[in-house]
């Protein structure tokens, strides 16, 4: 089945080191996005990039980094930098440009506890 | 910039129960607007979404939606709610400027069904 792929789904870390969520997606798609969801507060955009090595911040991409090498993955990175890193984090793709629609389709998260 | 507001925050209904969520948005131009659903312990999905045409459109689960342009706003409705509709939903809307667009999440609204 196409989707959306995800990994790890729980992950911990310690105060002062990076971590990197996996996406990936066989969907097709040429847009993917990282986005953070907190209680109360919504779906947040981090970063997206709508084709292979090409990407844009979002509206709180500080603290974070991505790649895209490869249409299907898109990893994201929480650096040491980022002061509030406990969160839900949602990877998604869509088809992008002006075929696009905005309707995005979403991987099942990976939660993020910084101890 | 254009913006998503979900005035409800928290809902609680009994099953059987009407249901309306509200949804107004920010922008003048053309939009594609989405509702998606936050099941617990699962990830988004779609619930309905609206590109064209009639704006009365009904998506999944007996779900419906109206987007009144002149009020900016896409509201979600059901009938009569079940327990298992109990989730957290969120209000999408795609701004379209040329080839380029950007999708705008609302803060999302906890359902809550009783029974």
């Amino acid at each position: 089945d196409g989707g959306i792929t995800q990994s790890p789904k729980y992950l911990f870390r310690k105060e002062g080191q990076n971590v990197t969520l996996s996406c990936e997606q066989n969907l097709n798609h040429d847009a993917m996005y990282w986005y953070r969801q907190d209680p109360g507060q919504g779906l947040r955009l981090i970063y997206y990039s709508q084709i292979v090595n090409d990407f844009q911040k979002g509206d709180i991409a500080e603290g974070y980094s991505v790649s895209r090498e490869k249409k299907e993955s898109f990893p994201l990175t929480v650096t040491s930098a980022q002061k509030n890193p406990t969160a839900f984090y949602l990877c998604a793709s869509s088809i992008a440009g002006y075929r696009g629609t905005g309707e995005l389709f979403f991987g099942e998260g990976s939660r993020l506890t910084v101890l | 910039a254009q913006s998503v507001s979900q005035h409800n925050h928290h809902v609680i209904l009994s099953e059987a129960a009407s249901l309306e969520l509200g949804c107004n948005y920010s922008y003048g131009g053309t939009v594609n607007l989405f509702w998606y659903v936050q099941y617990p312990g699962q990830h988004l999905q779609l619930l309905l979404k609206y590109f064209s045409g009639d704006p009365l459109v009904k998506g999944i689960k007996g779900f419906e939606a109206e987007f009144i342009k002149s009020k900016f706003s896409f509201n979600l409705r059901k009938p009569s709610v079940q327990w298992s509709d109990t989730a957290e939903y969120f209000c999408a809307v795609n701004a379209r400027t040329g080839t380029a667009s950007k999708l705008t999440f609302g803060t999302g609204t906890r359902l809550q069904v009783t029974l």
